[in-house]
C-alpha cells in the first residue's frame, strides 16, 4: 500500500515570496491534515479536511496561508507571502475518519527554509 | 485546552539498556493518548495508543506504555534499546471534541554503543 506522498521534499525561498506544497493521501482516506513542525517543537495542526470540507482551520494564519482539497483527494497548501518564521517542516497526514482515534499516517514532510 | 508535556528534551541510553520516556498530560476526562516516533527525514509513525481498558498498552517495535490516571502520565518504555531506536518520540493527546491531536514537544533519543 502506497503511503502519503508529499512534494517537494525541500524548498528554499526568500521572504515575501510564495510557495506551494502538494500532498497525496493514502487511497480511501477521507481525512487529510496539514501540520507545521517548527524545529524543536511537536507538530501543530494547521488545517484538517474531511473529504473536501474543512473540519478545523483554527490555527491556520489565514492572512497568508491557504489550503484546498479539490475532489476530496490530494491537497495543496500555499503560503503567500512567506515570512522568516514560516521556516519549518510541513507534514501532511491522512486517516480513514476524522475522529482522533483513527490512526494518522504521515508523509515525509516538506522542509521549508525562508531566507 | 488540553496540553502535553514531555519533560526531557533529549535522553541518551546505551544499547541494550532499558528506556523510559516521560509524558504528562492535562485533560478533564479519560483521554485518548498516543506515542509517535519520527526517524530522521521521515514522517511520524504511530507506536501505540490508549483509549480505555488495560492501562498497560503494547505497541510496535517492542514498546509499551502505561497510563496512570493519578499521575496524569503516559510513559513509554522499552526493556532493551537497539541502535535503530534512535529517533524523536512524541507523546500526544486528543483535544476536546475528539477531532484534533495535540502533540508534545518531543524527546530525542540517542543510543550509544
Amino acid at each position: 500500500e502506497a503511503g502519503v506522498a508529499q512534494s517537494p521534499r525541500y524548498k528554499i525561498i526568500e521572504k515575501r515570496q510564495s510557495v506551494a506544497f502538494w500532498c497525496n493521501p493514502i487511497s480511501g482516506h477521507a481525512t487529510l491534515y496539514w501540520y507545521q513542525q517548527i524545529l524543536g517543537q511537536g507538530p501543530k495542526l494547521l488545517i484538517q479536511f474531511q473529504n473536501n470540507g474543512v473540519v478545523d482551520d483554527s490555527q491556520l494564519p489565514k492572512d497568508r496561508f491557504s489550503a484546498e482539497r479539490l475532489k476530496g483527494v490530494d491537497s495543496t497548501l500555499k503560503i503567500q507571502p512567506a515570512k522568516l518564521e514560516d521556516s519549518a517542516v510541513y507534514l501532511c497526514a491522512s486517516s480513514l475518519g476524522d475522529r482522533s482515534y483513527n490512526e494518522q499516517f504521515f508523509g515525509p514532510g516538506t522542509r521549508l527554509t525562508v531566507l | 485546552a488540553q496540553s502535553v508535556t514531555q519533560p526531557d528534551i533529549h535522553i541518551t541510553v546505551s544499547e541494550g539498556a532499558s528506556l523510559e520516556l516521560r509524558c504528562n498530560y492535562s485533560y478533564g476526562a479519560t483521554p485518548y493518548l498516543f506515542w509517535y516516533v519520527q526517524s530522521p527525514g521521515q514522517g511520524l509513525q504511530l507506536l501505540l495508543k490508549y483509549f480505555s481498558g488495560d492501562t498497560l498498552v503494547q505497541g510496535i517495535k517492542g514498546f509499551e506504555a502505561e497510563f496512570k490516571r493519578s499521575q496524569s502520565s503516559f510513559n513509554l518504555r522499552k526493556p532493551s534499546v537497539h541502535w535503530s531506536d534512535a529517533a524523536e518520540y512524541f507523546c500526544a493527546v486528543e483535544d476536546t471534541g475528539g477531532f484534533k491531536t495535540i502533540f508534545g514537544a518531543g524527546t530525542r533519543l540517542f543510543v550509544k554503543a
